[in-house]
């Protein structure tokens, strides 16, 4: 099983369009996970942390559930400056560093 | 405050040519990384340093160097280029778990 697994899409939506990512992980000691996201030859940007069983920012709700290693990030009225890779990821166990995956591919058409 | 700065933003080299790539951030971070990524992988990190004075391996070590010159800055170098090196390179800092990453060197190895 791969350390973190996401559908590499592409997601093509609507704008104003709600989208839902998934993402699992395998490596239980995880304890710390956010949402990256990555535009086109850019450096990867924190979307946000997820603590807890979830958190909200805005427009966008993430969600973790532990027992079933998964996390998902929700988008509501999507707009077209949200195109981009989403990255799931997950910290390896109890030090600094992360698991980087390929991430979700999401265009959000006019 | 700039966060993450890397230079150069471009390079090309010929083969067995050396080069150090730079990083800087003044957000007062103790761990420093850097990363490559290569189209249809994830970002696979080279090196990382935890603290000022201490460095160690990543996933893919082999033909880098490093050096935390001190708690700002955090050097790549390439002794000896190869055609397999072309790639871009993050730099990141972080504070507890969440990184920043830097704009990128985008490098090519002829």
């Amino acid at each position: 099983r791969k350390e973190v697994e996401q559908d590499p899409g592409p997601f093509n939506v609507p704008e104003g369009a709600t989208v839902a990512f998934n993402c699992t992980y395998s490596n239980s000691a995880s304890q710390s996970f956010f949402w990256y996201r990555q535009d086109c030859r850019k450096e990867p940007k924190l979307l946000m942390s997820v603590y807890s069983s979830g958190n909200e920012d805005g427009r966008f709700t993430a969600q973790l559930n532990r027992a079933s290693q998964y996390i998902s990030l929700l988008i509501r009225d999507s707009k077209l400056s949200d195109s981009a890779t989403y990255l799931c990821v997950p910290n390896a166990g109890n030090n600094r560093k992360l698991i980087w995956g390929l991430g979700t591919s999401l265009a959000v058409n006019p | 405050n700039a966060g993450v700065t890397q230079t150069p933003k471009f390079q090309v080299l010929k083969t067995g040519q050396s080069m150090t790539l730079q990083c800087a951030q003044d957000m007062n971070h103790n761990s420093m990384y850097w990363y490559r990524q290569d189209p249809g992988m994830g970002l696979r990190l080279i090196y990382y340093s935890a603290s000022e004075g201490t460095t160690d391996k990543g996933e893919v070590p082999n033909g880098y160097n490093v050096s935390r010159l001190n708690k700002r800055e955090f050097s790549l170098r390439l002794e000896s280029a190869a055609p397999s090196q072309t790639s871009v390179y993050f730099c990141a800092s972080s504070e507890a778990r969440t990184q920043y990453f830097g704009p990128g060197t985008r490098l090519l190895v002829l």
